[in-house]
């Protein structure tokens, strides 16, 4: 399967605990982006990374989140000390170059369903 | 921040019809995509619309770029099971800010044989 890999594909937590969410983008695909989707509502743009990069991180809450794409290995997308408004699902999506400049599509994974307890 | 309005937020249909649903924005986008999602998986692009009154189709589906590029549609003609799922609508601004999808609540869609 050549698409967007994203693991575990549920994952529980108590509240305190740390989630590590992974993402392997699409074969070739150098742009990742990681999106949250709460129950009954639309996905929401969180951060945008390039390998080693930050790009955009506008809409990822100023605490306990962080993400990285490093040069070897899937993108990461952490929550510290998580709380039960975390429990969501988190998607990650790739695309081979800069939406804005070729127009591509983003394709995204199947997502992990985080549960806080 | 930025908001889009989806309705209906739920459709129950008979195998064989037509199904319509809308998105709507008091700002402009310049482009429209349209989503299906199944359950437990990420969200599929349908459909995706770059000019003002662009009007296309894909099998089934035909959706629209309203001309005030504050709005679209996306029709689903004679319906079958599989259509279920929850469909989204999202808007790009552009300006080298295309990854920053906006997307409506969705629609569910359900489907009875």
């Amino acid at each position: 399967n050549a698409g967007v890999m994203q693991n575990p594909r549920h994952l529980v937590r108590r509240r305190g605990q740390e989630a590590r969410l992974r993402c392997s983008p699409m074969k070739g695909h150098s742009h990742v982006y990681w999106y949250r989707q709460l129950p009954e509502e639309g996905l929401k743009f969180m951060v945008y990374l390039q390998k080693e990069n930050i790009i955009d991180e506008s809409g990822m809450p100023k605490e306990r989140f962080s993400a990285e794409f490093p040069k070897e290995g899937p993108s990461i997308l952490r929550i510290q000390q998580v709380v039960r408004g975390d429990s969501a699902a988190y998607f990650c999506a790739s695309s081979p170059s800069v939406q804005g400049v070729s127009n591509e599509k983003l394709f995204f994974g199947s997502g992990t369903q985080l549960s806080v307890l | 921040g930025q908001q889009l309005n989806q309705s209906p937020q739920s459709m129950f249909i008979q195998e064989g019809e037509d199904v319509s649903m809308n998105c709507t924005s008091s700002s402009i986008f310049n482009t429209w995509l349209w989503y299906k999602q199944d359950p437990g998986e990420g969200p599929v692009l349908l459909i995706a619309l770059y000019k003002a009154g662009e009007l296309t189709s894909n099998g089934r589906l035909t959706a629209q770029f309203g001309i005030t590029r504050k709005d679209s549609f996306l029709n689903i003609s004679a319906s079958i099971p599989s259509d279920v799922g929850i469909y989204f609508c999202a808007g790009q601004r552009g300006g080298g800010s295309n990854y920053k999808l906006t997307f409506g609540k969705g629609t569910l869609l359900t489907v009875n044989p």
